[in-house]
């Protein structure tokens, strides 16, 4: 049973680009989350999907940021317009039910704002 | 604003000794409480947990305290091996709340043989 996959591991982009984030989460998780790690932070909660439904975005910044689950395919986390701030190792995690401690994570995409 | 916190970044122990790993909270609505380990380009992988009407949480090599009054928990892990040098992550919930994880900044572990 393969965990969750995360991609790409590493993306580089410049002031002003979009990145892209994708979670693909374990079979038969329906709950996703997701986590950014600032350098010298601990991870700080972002937001929570279901298929098709945001439930919990309270953790993710106001402007450029987006989150998706859709029906098909992996989740998307989605940052427009990237500032240097943004640089961040970003982990994304799923369960089979809400829960904390079911939340398996997946091994991250650190993102670089050049 | 940090929530939990993990004042040792680093922790040197010798094989088969025991490593004692701190941390400390703010919110008294946290009640729920975990350990993750993490492996350099893996996630963190849950550990063990606790809740706030234990004080004490056993797992083989592993025992989490809880002391509520104080805030404080901490992490035992007897005796040290090799494969335990990661990075331990403390994680904290309101169990009503349980999803959204607030986590320390890390302990870095190593074992040396």
């Amino acid at each position: 049973n393969a965990g969750v996959m995360q991609n790409p591991r590493h993306l580089v982009r410049r002031r002003g680009q979009e990145a892209r984030l994708r979670c693909s989460p374990m079979k038969g998780h329906s709950h996703v989350y997701w986590y950014r790690q600032l350098p010298e932070e601990g991870l700080k909660f972002m937001v929570y999907l279901q298929k098709e439904n945001i439930i919990d975005e309270s953790g993710m910044p106001k402007e450029r940021f987006s989150a998706e689950f859709p029906k098909e395919g992996p989740s998307i986390l989605r940052i427009q317009q990237v500032v240097r701030g943004d640089s961040a190792a970003y982990f994304c995690a799923s369960s089979p039910s809400l829960g904390g401690y079911e939340q398996y994570f997946g091994p991250g995409t650190r993102l670089t704002v050049t | 604003d940090q929530q939990v916190k993990q004042n040792s970044p680093s922790l040197s122990v010798q094989e088969g000794r025991i490593s004692i790993l701190n941390c400390d909270y703010t919110n008294s609505m946290f009640d729920y409480f975990l350990w993750y380990k993490k492996y350099p380009a893996e996630g963190p992988t849950f550990l063990i947990s606790i809740s706030s009407i234990k004080d004490k949480n056993e797992d083989g090599r592993f025992t989490v305290f809880l002391n509520k009054s104080a805030k404080h928990l901490s992490l035992h892990i007897v005796p040290s091996q090799p494969g335990d040098s990661a990075v331990y992550f403390c994680a904290a919930s309101i169990y009503s709340n349980d999803y959204k994880l607030s986590f320390g900044a890390g302990t870095t572990v190593t074992v040396r043989a």
